[in-house]
């Protein structure tokens, strides 16, 4: 499974909000109603981190200013009001196929 | 502390061994189950291997597959990656990444990652 992330680079302004569109080149709604989409961030220097999982669920700790939705194919991520420690590369990841594939990434910046 | 800690990187040439090791801590380790992930130089995110809490449950990627074995010691609290015949493209840092608390079949998330281990194959 393809998964295509955009934009490829996403400047923002603090306290503005910004969102992320991931695509699938099939859908990730499995039988039992799930859609098996979760979202990372790589900030810089650090080890990526878990924020969305199964599409729309936030992990544990993460600020309830970032928001998963979609279904299917098309998905999406929103910062309501982004903040400077947001800066990162965000990845998209399918896990209802081994392999399991990621998107190509989004890097976020401050204007 | 919760936490997983890679090592076993290094400089390897072409048609090498190695073996990554990821030793865990501050959680029950053999009611999870893991991932290798890897990060080639300046590029994104690749899923590597996965394996469930009891070792049934084995997958690889196509890139790796009967090159790298996964494997888990469930007293010593630790994961491995068997890496033979490397390639100058698995040069890459690699991650452990502890999935779910369960024996499932197929990996979902990744919640908990280690700092990386730096691989580079090179003559």
């Amino acid at each position: 499974i393809v998964m295509t992330q955009s934009p490829l680079s996403l400047p923002v302004t603090p306290g503005e909000p910004a969102s992320i569109s991931c695509k699938s080149s099939q859908s990730l709604l499995h039988s039992n109603g799930d859609n098996y989409l979760d979202w990372y961030v790589q900030k810089p220097g650090q080890s990526p981190q878990l924020l969305i999982y199964l599409a729309s669920t936030r992990a544990s700790g993460v600020p309830d200013r970032f928001s998963g939705s979609g279904s299917g194919t098309d998905f999406t991520l929103k910062i309501s009001r982004v903040e400077a420690e947001d800066v990162g590369v965000y990845y998209c990841m399918q896990a209802l196929q081994i392999p399991l594939t990621f998107g190509g990434g989004t890097k976020v910046e401050i204007k | 502390e919760v936490k997983l800690v890679e090592s076993g990187g290094g400089l390897v040439r072409p048609g090498g061994s190695l073996r990554l090791s990821c030793a865990s801590s501050g959680f029950i380790f053999n009611a999870y189950s893991f991932n290798w992930v890897r990060q080639a130089p300046g590029k994104g995110l690749e899923w590597v291997s996965y394996i469930g809490s009891s070792s049934i449950s084995l997958h690889y990627a196509d890139s790796v597959k009967g090159r790298f074995t996964i494997s888990r010691d469930n007293v010593k609290n630790s994961l491995y990656l068997q890496m033979d015949n490397l390639r100058d493209e698995d040069t890459a840092v690699y991650y452990c990444a502890r999935d779910r608390d369960g024996d499932f079949v197929y990996p979902e998330y990744f919640d908990l990652w280690g700092q990386g281990t730096q691989v580079t194959v090179s003559s």
